[in-house]
């Protein structure tokens, strides 16, 4: 049983550039989140997505968006790349409803020069 | 507001017993977890308890929960140089389970 799988690992952007990040959910769970982590902090949640829906956002600018596909896997898109975009990002996977557990991939870490 | 917070680094000896401490705000967080990160990896749950209990137990991690005073521990019993990683607590709020989470531990274990 695969856990929740993420690509690409790293990546290099010019900021003004666009990057697309992919998730593949674990098995079952049909609930996917977003996390951005600076180095040193904490993640931040940046949106949920549920049966194709962006369910609940966090405070990020419409620069990104996402996506999710009948097959629960996910998209997250960052448009016009600012340097302060340089993070790790992580996609959780979960069923949804209060309580379940919540897994995350190993991240991409996205720089941008 | 959504503040957590914990002690930002704690060394110990190997063998050692570890406790890493973590305050939140929200009173209404349902679940609370602990998550380990190891050095350019993502996240490992290691466990979450229920905001009606007081403790949970598994193998060598013990969560406390004091739901009066908000705070909540990971003891980690009988240490070891595997277990150097960097500790996020985080709480989980609504049905929709987003996630706030703790700036971190560094835990640093001494041979």
């Amino acid at each position: 049983d695969a856990g929740v799988t993420q690509s690409p690992t790293h990546l290099i952007k010019t900021r003004g550039q666009q990057v697309t990040l992919r998730c593949s959910p674990k098995s079952g769970h049909d609930t996917v989140s977003w996390y951005q982590q600076a180095l040193g902090q904490g993640p931040q949640f940046i949106f949920q997505y549920y049966e194709e829906e962006e369910r609940q956002r966090g405070n990020f600018p419409d620069r990104f968006s996402g996506h999710q596909f009948p097959n629960y896997s996910s998209e997250l898109n960052v448009n016009a790349l600012l340097l302060g975009d340089s993070a790790l990002y992580l996609c959780a996977s979960s069923l949804t409803g209060a309580g379940n557990t919540i897994y995350f991939g190993e991240g991409s870490w996205l720089t941008v020069v | 507001g959504e503040d957590v917070e914990q002690s930002l680094f704690l060394s110990v000896r190997e063998g050692d017993s570890s406790v890493i401490n973590c305050t939140y705000t929200d009173s209404s967080s349902t679940y609370l977890y602990w998550y380990k990160q190891e050095p350019g990896a993502g996240l490992q749950l290691l466990t979450y308890i229920f905001s009606n209990m007081d403790m949970k137990q598994d193998q060598r991690l013990t969560v406390l929960l004091n739901k009066k005073d908000k705070h909540l521990s990971l003891r980690i019993a009988d240490t070891q140089t595997g277990d150097s990683a960097i500790y996020f607590c985080a709480e989980s709020k609504g049905a929709t389970n987003k996630l706030i989470f703790g700036t971190g531990t560094l835990l640093a274990v001494q041979p």
